[in-house]
């Protein structure tokens, strides 16, 4: 199983409050990334990262930001959340190797109220 | 436009039985193919990655299939247990970039009963 780790699993939350999702991985990778999921659609990449202080948006348009100062680590804020927000939140990183296999993490489910 | 489509959308089965699922994508430059096994609530969980010149590889009672010059590919699942109820995901990526652009399918979600 791969070590990657989000918190919180579950959270609900008032519209305007300021979130942060965490995202930790103790592989060594470089590549991360943040992928926004509604039930019974596919994942949407809303944020990647080569590595340390490289962020770039995805393919769908996102209202959070992301931040790599470490490698290990990759959060997501939300400054104000709206009930649009809420989706299934995950993160994954990648070896870099030639089939770029990407680990996911358990996911964050966020309700935004 | 890259796109990657699954069928059935969902599927019943019972347990022990065997079912096959479909994926048609249009991903190109091709570089690989991945299923994905996700648990209600869960990350997603490689089952089987295929590059170009594979069309067939293993894991366990999961065989893949892949048919590049159709642009298909097909999980097939033998002698069904309880724990393969899952969402199961066709993801393709291509070569375009150095990221590692992953598509996703919507996934067919899987029930096997007792």
């Amino acid at each position: 199983e791969a070590d990657i780790y989000q918190t919180p699993r579950y959270l609900v939350i008032g519209t305007g409050k300021k979130i942060t999702l965490e995202c930790s991985q103790t592989m060594g990778h470089d590549k991360m990334y943040w992928y926004q999921q509604d039930p019974g659609m596919e994942l949407h990449l809303i944020h990647y990262s080569y590595g340390v202080n490289s962020t770039e948006k995805g393919d769908l348009s996102s209202e959070s930001t992301v931040s790599r100062i470490r490698t290990e680590h990759f959060p997501l804020t939300l400054e104000s959340a709206r009930p649009s927000h809420t989706s299934q939140y995950l993160c994954a990183s990648s070896d870099g190797t030639i089939t770029y296999e990407q680990y996911f993490g358990p996911g964050t489910r966020l309700t935004v109220t | 436009k890259n796109q990657v489509e699954q069928s059935p959308q969902s599927l019943i089965i019972l347990e022990g039985k065997n079912c096959t699922l479909q994926c048609n994508y249009t991903v190109s430059p091709f570089s690989n193919l991945r299923w994905y096994k996700q648990d209600t609530g869960r990350g997603p969980v490689s089952l089987t990655i295929m590059t170009f010149s594979e069309n067939t590889k293993s894991n366990g009672r999961y065989t893949a299939t892949l048919d590049a010059d159709t642009k298909q590919s097909s999980l097939h699942i033998t002698a069904s247990q309880l724990s393969d109820s899952a969402s199961y995901i066709c993801v393709v990526s291509d070569r375009g970039s150095t990221l590692g652009r992953l598509y996703f399918g919507r996934g067919t979600q899987l029930t096997v009963w007792p």
